[in-house]
């Protein structure tokens, strides 16, 4: 079935390395992406989007990657800080007629090391 | 601050008993998003409603239901109760009816005994 899946299930760097968070997406019909981080004990938060004219997108710290061609999305933080560690989700937006759904990968766990 | 309320944040009760939980979007935004995290199934999508109507539908069970009223804001209905209900519930707003971020409540936390 189409899932959205992530390679690997913890992260652990060393602050002040730069993080690279991988995602498969298997559904071509997607054409919107987003990060969330989720800090424990709150909802996930936005990070950053692309859509699906988009290979590449910045932010401040984060840049979004997207590979049509073999449908991987990744999601690298600069500098990476303490404050990062969370878990990051990357989400799929897929069109189904009038209706679109957001479909969320499993998550990763960022841990940064001091 | 996401601008996106949840209520209760706890919720703890016995299985059969039917719990109401209540979100309130950010303010403009029309469409309210309904999920489910548990520990082994990550974020369920469940409902979607925009202005008022049902505009998608995930993983929802019959037991459970939602609606959105007038003033935008959204209840999730759980009914029977099962232990496997226990999760947290999530509930999203964006401004439109689809692609644009979503921005998440804090969650409300149930326990089914």
């Amino acid at each position: 079935g189409e899932s959205v899946g992530l390679h690997l299930p913890t992260l652990s760097v060393q602050e002040g390395d730069n993080s690279i968070i991988n995602c498969a997406y298997s559904n071509s019909a997607s054409d919107y992406f987003i990060w969330y981080k989720q800090e424990s004990g709150k909802g996930p938060q936005f990070i950053i989007d692309i859509r699906s004219n988009m290979d590449k997108r910045q932010g401040q710290r984060v840049t979004v990657l997207l590979n049509k061609t073999v449908k991987h999305l990744s999601l690298q933080i600069a500098a990476t800080q303490p404050g990062d560690s969370a878990v990051y989700f990357c989400a799929e937006n897929t069109r189904g007629g009038a209706n679109s759904k957001l479909t969320f990968g499993k998550g990763i766990t960022l841990s940064v090391r001091p | 601050d996401s601008g996106v309320t949840q209520t209760p944040k706890h919720l703890i009760t016995a299985t059969g008993q039917r719990v109401t939980l209540r979100c309130s979007p950010r303010s403009g935004d029309l469409s309210v998003y309904w999920y489910q995290q548990s520990l082994d199934q990550g974020l369920q999508f469940l409902i979607q409603y925009y202005n008022g109507e049902e505009r998608a539908k995930g993983n929802i069970l019959e037991r459970f239901s939602a609606q959105q009223f007038p003033d935008l804001h959204s209840e999730l209905n759980l009914s029977s109760l099962e232990l496997g209900d226990s999760a947290l519930y999530f509930c999203a707003s964006s401004p439109g009816p689809a692609d644009s971020p979503l921005h998440f409540g804090n969650g409300t936390r149930l326990t089914v005994t």
